[in-house]
């Protein structure tokens, strides 16, 4: 199976603040990834796909990069709807799988 | 709008086969695949199984495959995840989600999901 890491585990950030978080793929998956924001108690929501598109309804301060096998999500401006988890997953190659999740916390 | 509502969760005993089941409205059923992803209480994210859009092509993660079984109806806008000899590990949300409409993969709606306990 492809093993997502995802790094860091949890991140103190401020509004305003510019975000940063990283996901490692043990083996190419091309641009097979994507990004998800979720809330507790709520779903998963889709924000990129194929490492840097964004989805429809998702603000533009959300933007994802790809290089090599390291993809990273930004959030330019952290707003306070934005504290929540976020999830990488790969679908490349079957199980598809996501990483641990970050955990953007209020600084 | 799109609309997934997962239902059949609740407490269960070790062994037992429940069945979940997801409704879907507000788009053509018939033409999305789909998939079953689960999250254990307090944990990550963990993709089960999908079903092509016409039921023809399964695929599973080695820790389901078997023992549970997705299948779909529809006639009926229905998606279905049929556990078998449920585990205390299988205690997770379940949440069903459809394939992306503009990507190779990933899933652009889902479910509010369903929980499934599972006690001894």
């Amino acid at each position: 199976d492809i093993q997502m890491t995802q790094s860091p585990s949890t991140l103190s950030a401020s509004i305003g603040d510019r975000v940063t978080i990283t996901c490692r793929a043990s083996q190419t998956i091309s641009s097979w990834l994507a990004w998800y924001q979720q809330k507790p108690g709520k779903a998963p929501v889709l924000l990129i796909y194929d490492a840097s598109s964004l989805q429809s309804g998702v603000p533009s301060r959300f933007s994802g990069t790809r290089s090599g096998t390291q993809f990273t999500l930004s959030i330019s401006s952290l707003q306070p709807d934005d504290f929540a988890t976020y999830y990488c997953q790969q679908y490349s190659d079957y199980p598809w799988t996501f990483g641990q999740g970050t955990k953007v916390e209020i600084k | 709008q799109v609309q997934l509502v997962e239902s059949g969760g609740g407490v269960v005993q070790t062994g037992m086969s429940p069945r979940l089941s997801c409704a879907a409205s507000g788009f053509t059923f018939r033409s999305y695949s789909m998939h079953w992803v689960r999250q254990a209480p307090g944990k990550g994210l963990e993709w089960l199984a999908l079903i092509s859009y016409d039921g023809s092509k399964k695929i599973y993660t080695e820790s389901v495959k078997d023992r549970f079984t997705i299948s779909r109806d529809n006639s009926k806008n229905t998606l279905y995840m049929q556990m078998n000899n449920v585990r205390e590990e299988d205690t997770a949300i379940y949440y069903c989600a459809r394939d992306s409409v503009v990507a190779t993969g990933g899933f652009d709606h889902w479910g509010q999901g369903t929980l499934v306990t599972v006690s001894s």
